[in-house]
């Protein structure tokens, strides 16, 4: 069936290191491909998608590629911030479901 | 503008009792309708989805029950909690599955 694997985590990173967070999502269909974020004790938020092959999402200084030829969908962010410091989940939608990846934890010290 | 809304924000509920969450959507229609479960320390579970009134598709065989009863309107409910239905729910909705919006989460705890 239709799943979507991240690296676990949690990811600890110092405060302007370079951040890649993994995510690959199984081929079936044409999926639209989403990473969302979790802060401490609240919902989840979209933080950027693409819908198509090749396509880039970016937000808030966090990009992710849509490759076709790797099924990957990498989030990756240049220099992170203490408040970026949240749960990433990695999603792909086919019709009516999405369906997530088991969520990264990034900690970012200062 | 759309808006989800979703409550309690938090729950404690003893084993065997029943729950009853909420969740309401404004400024659309005819939307898709998600329940989706954390649990401590774990990923996304799709519980879930509803495409209409009345429609409701289960992902996972489980202690808990959801009805659609108006258009905007998505209950979860249980007659009997058990302790491992402890996590955190969060409800979305979605149209056409382009984009996925979800509320700000009930966390519930069955002791």
């Amino acid at each position: 069936g239709d799943s979507v694997t991240q690296m676990e985590g949690p990811v600890t990173l110092s405060e302007e290191a370079f951040l890649t967070i993994n995510c690959t999502y199984t081929a079936t269909g044409y999926p639209s491909l989403f990473w969302y974020v979790q802060y401490p004790g609240e919902g989840l938020q979209l933080l950027l998608k693409a819908t198509k092959a090749d396509d880039k999402g970016s937000n808030k200084g966090f990009e992710a590629t849509y490759r076709k030829e790797t099924t990957s969908f990498h989030l990756e962010k240049g220099s992170v911030q203490v408040s970026d410091s949240a749960v990433y989940f990695c999603g792909r939608n086919a019709g009516n479901m999405l369906t997530f990846g088991g969520g990264t934890r990034l900690m970012v010290k200062p | 503008s759309q808006t989800i809304h979703q409550w309690p924000a938090t729950l404690v509920q003893p084993v065997g009792s029943p729950l009853s969450l909420e969740c309401t959507v404004e400024g659309t229609s005819n939307p898709n309708l998600y329940w989706y479960r954390q649990a401590a320390g774990r990923g996304l579970q799709l519980l879930f989805y509803s495409v209409g009134i009345g429609q409701i598709s289960s992902e996972v065989p489980q202690n808990l029950s959801a009805s659609r009863p108006q258009d905007r309107q998505f209950i979860l409910s249980s007659k009997k909690l058990l302790l491992s239905d402890s996590g955190f729910y969060l409800c979305a909705w979605s149209i056409e599955g382009y984009g996925y919006t979800f509320g700000s989460g009930t966390r519930l705890t069955v002791v």
